[in-house]
């Protein structure tokens, strides 16, 4: 089964600092890997997504993840960010078949101080 | 395009009432669908998954239930809310091929 872990629960970054939110999966098979923004009192949505193909995805609001299969890892990256940024972030791992197979990690808070 | 509708946003039911929270999806068919609950400080947990209409499974044992009376309806309920209960419902879809979901506004309980 997989399982995903993420680091750090909270993130405080100045505005227009660069940032890292980290996540390691594990899995004996190959997955597909997401990350996911809430705002408060709202539903998740998808920042970007790895199915296959090139290791460096780019997702909106300026996001980006690479995919390391080595450490197993799906860091989410942005190099400046904004106040509208802070939010709750979710890693996200799903094996390649079975409808129940989407594992969600805890969450990290980002909080952007101006 | 798709699109997925929740409702209501907030409930306040007294403990032992009935619930019901509905979730519909529009612009595909057959999808998977999904009902999380997110406590306060917490991920998500999976509380049931369909894959078709009538299919429900359950991931925890729990004072709730769910249903799919149609292809795109999912519908949670509880005859008797209890304290516990409390949190925020999120509905979520994906299709078939099961690679992203994509969830709804969500809603907020809270049993009194």
């Amino acid at each position: 089964a997989q399982s995903v872990t993420q680091l750090d629960s909270q993130v405080p970054v100045f505005e227009e600092a660069p940032v890292e939110l980290r996540c390691n999966y594990s899995s004996s098979v190959s997955v597909y890997l997401f990350w996911y923004v809430q705002y408060p009192n709202q539903g998740l949505q998808l920042l970007l997504k790895y199915l296959s193909g090139s290791t460096l995805v780019k997702g909106i609001n300026g996001f980006e993840a690479e995919f390391n299969k080595s450490q197993t890892s799906f860091h989410l990256r942005k190099p400046s960010v904004h106040i509208s940024d802070t939010a709750e972030y979710f890693c996200a791992v799903r094996g390649p078949t079975g409808a129940n197979n989407l594992f969600f990690g805890t969450g990290t808070r980002l909080t952007v101080i101006p | 395009s798709q699109t997925i509708h929740q409702w209501p946003a907030t409930l306040v039911q007294p403990v032992g009432s009935p619930l019901s929270l509905e979730c519909t999806v529009e612009g595909t068919s057959n999808p998977n669908l999904y009902w999380y609950r997110q406590a306060a400080g917490r991920g998500l947990q999976l509380l049931f998954y369909s894959v078709g209409i009538g299919q429900i499974s359950s991931e925890v044992p729990q004072n709730l239930s769910a249903s799919r009376p149609q292809d795109r309806q999912f519908i949670l309920s509880s005859k008797k809310l209890l304290l516990s209960d409390s949190g925020f419902y999120l509905c979520a879809w994906s299709p078939q091929m099961n690679t992203e979901a994509f969830f709804g506004q969500g809603t907020r309980l809270t049993v009194v």
